[in-house]
């Protein structure tokens, strides 16, 4: 069975600091898909970024980049020079093809962003 | 384009009681969930579907039920509330194929007395 951790629960910074929130998976497939969502205050989950394991190229959008390794089978996520509006639980999913698209979720990192 | 909604957005139960909760999606997505997100767990799975007329288990489908009768609906229900089941519940939706992300609704409240 597949596993998301995410072993940082909560990280505090203050505006403008870089951060990196960790994400380790487990799969015994070798095709799998990794997502990143994002849950603010209000509550809704968004869709920020999906990487397959097939594609190890580092993604830039912005403030954010992702970096995975499946070498250490990790796609860690860094928002660079954060700001308040970065406040949200962040969470990390894998899926596997052919199993209904389900989602595995980590247990998610509450980032608190202080002016 | 709504995108995915879900009706109530709060509800308290007392023990015992039942109750349905629909999930309605605009996007024409073959592919439905249900998942219920617990303090310091994430979301787990409940419930999904891949098309009108089926459905399976998740990983923690005990003490509900689903149906998906018409494409763009999804019902998750409970016929017993327990007081465990206080969470909050989120639909999904996504095409067809595995490498698509899923849509999500605006969660539902639940709190069971």
């Amino acid at each position: 069975a597949q596993k998301v951790t995410q072993a940082q629960t909560e990280i505090s910074v203050v505006e403008k600091e870089d951060v990196t929130l960790d994400c380790v998976y487990e799969t015994r497939d070798t095709t799998y898909y990794l997502f990143w969502y994002k849950q603010p205050p209000s509550g809704e989950l968004v869709f920020l970024i999906r990487r397959n394991s097939f594609d190890e190229q580092n993604e830039i959008s912005g403030r954010y980049s992702w970096n995975f390794q499946k070498s250490t089978s990790s796609f860690n996520f860094t928002i660079t020079a954060s700001q308040v509006v970065d406040s949200a639980v962040y969470f990390c999913a894998l899926s596997l093809p052919g199993a209904g698209n389900m989602l595995t979720f980590g247990g998610g990192t509450r980032l608190m962003v202080k002016p | 384009n709504a995108g995915v909604t879900q009706t109530p957005k709060f509800r308290v139960l007392k023990t015992g009681q039942s109750m349905t909760l629909l999930c309605a999606q605009d996007m024409n997505h073959e592919y439905m969930y249900w998942y219920r997100q617990d303090p310091g767990m994430g979301l787990r799975l409940i419930h999904y579907s891949v098309g009108e007329g089926t459905t399976a288990k998740g990983e923690v489908p005990d003490g509900y039920n689903v149906s998906r009768l018409k494409k763009q609906n999804f019902l998750l229900g409970l016929e017993s509330a327990a007081p465990s089941q206080t969470s909050v519940y989120f639909c999904a939706s996504s095409p067809r194929g595995s490498s698509y992300e899923q849509y999500f609704g605006p969660g539902t409240r639940l709190t069971v007395t």
